[in-house]
């Protein structure tokens, strides 16, 4: 069974500082990873996925996520931190193929601070 | 394109009563799931359809949880009797089905469910 850890449920950075997000996986078999965000009264929206092509993979919104095989590692960063990054955010690995059911970290509300 | 929808956004409901939650997918989504997220825990899967059938429900906690999708469109999810433990944000999610390494699942809302 696969399992995901993110480091640090709340986490605060200030406006144009570097956003780095944590998150460990754990899984069998080689995995595919996520990252999603959540606004205020909104659904999860999809950052990145990483999906065995190359290992630095970059999102929407100057978001961008390095799969470290060897460290079990897929953390999320942005070099400059705006406002408008405040939300809730998830990582997630799915391994089966035919039933991609994610299975998510317990998530990081990143808060900017001006 | 409409995305995914969820009716009702909210509901509070006393233990034993009954609640119905609703989920219209992209239309041409073959593939929905169903997630929770009781407070302060990860998101967890339920189950997925792809169309009108049970793929995989292993994540259903108790038989006091019955999805259905009618004709592989909207996916209703009761509960009945609610109990204190069921509460929590209910979220559905639907993919196309394709070839590729992974078919991107988009979110409704979610459903917050608070029961008494």
């Amino acid at each position: 069974a696969q399992s995901v850890t993110q480091l640090g449920s709340h986490v605060s950075v200030s406006e144009g500082a570097l956003v780095l997000l944590r998150c460990n996986y754990s899984s069998s078999v080689p995995p595919y990873l996520f990252w999603y965000v959540q606004y205020p009264n909104q659904g999860l929206q999809l950052l990145l996925k990483y999906t065995s092509a190359a290992t630095l993979v970059k999102g929407i919104n100057g978001f961008e996520a390095e799969f470290k095989k060897s460290e079990t590692s897929f953390h999320l960063t942005k070099p400059s931190a705006h406002m408008s990054d405040a939300a809730e955010y998830f990582c997630a690995v799915s391994v089966d193929f035919g039933n991609e059911k994610l299975t998510f970290g317990t998530g990081t509300r990143l808060t900017i601070i001006p | 394109e409409a995305g995914v929808t969820q009716f009702p956004s909210h509901s509070v409901i006393e233990k034993g009563q009954t609640v119905t939650l609703r989920c219209d997918p992209i239309s041409g989504h073959d593939n929905l799931y169903w997630y929770r997220r009781v407070m302060g825990k990860e998101i967890k899967f339920l189950l997925h359809f792809v169309k009108e059938s049970k793929q995989d429900e292993s994540g259903m906690p108790n038989n006091r949880f019955l999805a259905e999708r009618t004709g592989g469109t909207y996916s209703t999810l009761k509960v009945q009797p609610a109990e204190l433990e069921d509460s929590g944000v209910y979220f559905c999610a639907s993919s196309p089905q394709g070839l590729v390494p992974y078919n991107e699942q988009f979110f409704g809302p979610g459903t917050r469910l608070t029961v008494l």
